[in-house]
């Protein structure tokens, strides 16, 4: 395994259309985490997922976006109606958890570049 | 209130020096991990080394090393030996094990942008 893998890396699109993007974590992870990364800032989490569930959602994922983790393994990441202010990397990470608390690293995937037109 | 704080925007380093990058951070949850980050201009995040706030001794993996000081609340990263390979933006982030809502995800400071000069 080669770590987490984003698709695609970069997108550019105009305002008002959808876009979606995949993160692969790696294999025996099972937490997936959705971060998004403007131009001289942090990353900023998005939402994350245990498994296949939604456990989390920061109040910055509108009800324009939308993530799903099916069968906890892949995830995707959807803009509806997208808007200029969505332009940002994405960043997908994934670790794993024994239990609920524990210091194990996130792994960074290498993001997608969203240009919205 | 920002949680992590980076107040260093831009360091220079001349190679082979030792470098140490600010961190400080505010949270009342008494079990929280910090964790140090390097993102090249690839833009890919590369995990560091991690902190956990019961940890007794300073963590160290090669020539990073984390200066904890737990009554201060400052996180700072120690860079030995600084190659020009280091040149990278290097991020601060804090999780807090408890806080009910906030068991996932990582905070960031705004990160310092780190220049190894030959």
């Amino acid at each position: 395994d080669t770590g987490v893998s984003q698709d695609p890396r970069h997108k550019i699109t105009k305002r008002g259309q959808n876009v979606t993007f995949r993160c692969d974590p790696i294999s025996e992870h099972n937490r997936l985490y959705w971060y998004r990364q403007t131009l001289g800032q942090g990353p900023e989490f998005l939402t994350y997922f245990q498994n296949e569930a939604q456990l989390e959602k920061s109040r910055l994922l509108s009800d324009r976006f939308s993530a799903e983790r099916p069968k906890g393994s892949f995830s995707t990441l959807e803009i509806q109606r997208t808007e200029q202010g969505d332009s940002a990397m994405y960043l997908c990470a994934s670790s794993y958890i024994p239990g609920l608390a524990g210091g194990n690293e996130q792994f960074f995937g290498p993001g997608t570049r969203l240009t919205v037109l | 209130a920002q949680k992590i704080t980076q107040t260093q925007p831009g360091m220079f380093v001349q190679e082979k020096e030792a470098v140490t990058l600010d961190c400080t951070y505010d949270t009342s949850d008494p079990s929280y991990g910090l964790f140090w980050y390097k993102q090249p201009s690839s833009g890919e995040m590369i995990f560091l080394i991690y902190q956990g706030s019961y940890d007794q001794q300073n963590a160290t993996e090669g020539r990073y090393s984390l200066n904890f000081q737990k009554a201060r609340k400052s996180a700072n990263l120690v860079i030995s030996a600084s190659q020009l390979g280091d040149s990278a933006m290097y991020f601060c982030a804090m999780r807090e094990f408890l806080r009910v809502g906030s068991q996932g995800n990582l905070i960031f400071g705004k990160g310092t942008k780190l220049s190894v000069k030959p």
